[in-house]
C-alpha cells in the first residue's frame, strides 16, 4: 500500500526550530518529486515547499524562504522539512505529499508555535 | 503568483442534487488544474487531475472540465458522504497555489 507518514510535529516557542520527517512506503520514493503543504486551523491549504526526485532542486513559498529547508534521503525513503525561526503564523498541520498532482497525502503532523 | 478563485464558498444541497463548483485562474494554466476533497479531520484526497482526468477509486459521479482559466468540478447526484470541502490546485507554475475552498453541506 502506498503510504506517507509524517512525524516530528509538536509545541515550540517562537524563534525555535523543529524538523519534520515523512516516511514513504509502497512506491519508488526516489522517482517522485515531493511537497510540503500546510493548513492553519480552520483555514485552507497552502503550499510550502517542493523538492525534485534526487534533491538537486528545491523551491519555497516566500513566507518560509530562508527559514525552512526541504531535503530528502532516498536511501531511507524519507522526506524532511527543517523549520527554523518559527513564528506564530507557522502554526498548522503539515502534510507530506507525492507528485505535482498531489495524489498521495500523509495524515499530517501538527506544529504549534506559541509561548 | 497565480490566484485561484473558487465559487461558491459554501453550498447547501439536498441528496441526489447536482453540484457545480467553479475555479477561475488569474492567468492561463492550460490543464494543470486538480481537484481535492477534504472531509473533517481528514487529509485531502485527489478527485480529478489535469482538469478532467478521472482517478481510480473515485466515484464516477465526480467529473471535471475546463482549460485555460475556467474550470468546473461537477458532482452528479450528490450523496451524504460527499459532505466536505473541495479545493482546486494549480501545478502550472511556482508558487503552487490552491483555491480558497468550497464547503458542501448536505441539507
Amino acid at each position: 500500500e502506498v503510504q506517507l507518514a509524517e512525524s516530528g510535529g509538536g509545541l515550540v516557542q517562537p524563534g525555535g526550530s523543529l524538523r519534520l520527517s515523512c516516511a514513504a512506503s509502497g512506491f519508488t520514493f526516489s522517482s517522485y518529486w515531493m511537497h510540503w503543504v500546510r493548513q492553519a486551523p480552520g483555514k485552507g491549504l497552502v503550499w510550502v515547499s517542493r523538492i525534485n526526485h534526487d534533491g538537486s532542486s528545491t523551491s519555497y513559498a516566500d513566507s518560509v524562504k530562508g527559514r525552512f529547508t526541504i531535503s530528502r534521503d532516498n536511501a531511507k525513503n524519507t522526506l524532511y522539512l527543517q523549520m527554523n525561526s518559527l513564528r506564530a503564523e507557522d502554526t498548522a498541520v503539515y502534510y507530506c505529499i507525492r507528485d505535482y498532482t498531489m495524489d498521495v497525502w500523509g495524515q499530517g503532523t501538527t506544529v504549534t508555535v506559541s509561548s | 503568483e497565480i490566484v485561484l478563485t473558487q465559487s461558491p464558498d459554501f453550498q447547501s444541497v439536498t441528496p441526489k442534487e447536482k453540484v457545480t463548483i467553479t475555479c477561475r485562474a488569474s492567468q492561463s494554466i492550460g490543464s494543470s488544474l486538480h481537484w481535492y476533497q477534504q472531509k473533517p479531520d481528514q487529509s485531502p484526497k485527489l478527485l480529478i487531475k489535469y482538469a478532467s482526468q478521472s482517478i481510480s477509486g473515485v466515484p464516477s459521479r465526480f467529473s471535471g472540465s475546463g482549460s485555460g482559466t475556467d474550470f468546473t468540478l461537477t458532482i452528479n447526484s450528490l450523496e451524504a458522504e460527499d459532505a466536505a470541502t473541495y479545493y482546486c490546485h494549480q501545478s502550472s507554475s511556482l508558487p503552487l497555489t490552491f483555491g480558497g475552498g468550497t464547503k458542501v453541506e448536505i441539507k
